[in-house]
């Protein structure tokens, strides 16, 4: 089975912090998420990496970046927190395109900006 | 672009009723859709999905859902709920060809009572 592992299941901290969100899957996948999810908003992509140290943007990656070093990692970082960020992320994996690959996910960082 | 419409934010159940799920799409290409599950406090999880052939798809936990294209439609069903069906439901879909990025309607929680 796919693991999604997210380094972190509840986060607290502090206007102006930089705050880093990690991620690891175990199941070689090129492709890598992160999403915010919002009551009455569903899930909104921030970023996404189809290769090592390949990014792009999605829909709301304003005050956010990632990084991806390796394959099996992928970072989440809010330069600057802000209160506005106080949201469930969630990290996801998927193989390469081909047929559609499913997305297998993480459980989530509840990450509470003060 | 696409984008999903999930009409009803919450759906109330007796346990062993059956229950729809609406999901409508909107898309200016062929697209793949997506059901997702989300139980308390984890990620999601894959329930079905639809690349081609057969409009009606099975999926897990005894759940299906009908693709209409006509109707540019993908409603869930299942013939009798459980009490563990409780649960948020994402639909989603994505461009069948490209990079193939998710786009989630804003989710339905699924409340089933005894």
């Amino acid at each position: 089975d796919v693991k999604v592992t997210q380094s972190s299941r509840y986060l607290v901290k502090r206007t102006g912090e930089k705050v880093f969100l990690e991620c690891v899957q175990d199941m070689d996948h090129e492709n890598m998420f992160w999403y915010r999810q919002d009551p009455g908003l569903g899930l909104r992509l921030i970023y996404f990496s189809y290769d090592v140290k390949m990014k792009e943007k999605g829909d709301i990656p304003e005050g956010y970046s990632v990084s991806r070093e390796k394959k099996e990692r992928f970072s989440l970082i809010l330069e600057s927190a802000s209160t506005n960020q106080t949201s469930m992320y969630l990290c996801a994996s998927s193989l390469r395109q081909g047929v559609s690959q499913p997305q297998h996910f993480g459980d989530g960082t509840r990450l509470s900006i003060l | 672009a696409q984008s999903v419409t999930q009409l009803d934010s919450q759906v109330p159940v007796f346990e062993e009723a059956p229950v729809e799920l609406r999901c409508n799409y909107s898309s200016s290409v062929s697209v793949y859709l997506f059901w997702y599950v989300q139980y308390p406090n984890q990620g999601l999880q894959l329930l079905l999905k639809y690349l081609s052939g057969s409009t009606l798809v099975k999926g897990i936990n005894g759940f299906e859902a009908e693709f209409n294209k006509s109707q540019t439609s993908f409603h869930l069903r299942k013939p009798s709920v459980h009490i563990s069906d409780t649960a948020e439901y994402f639909c989603a879909v994505s461009p069948n060809t490209g990079f193939q990025k998710l786009v989630f309607g804003t989710g339905t929680r699924l409340l089933v009572s005894p």
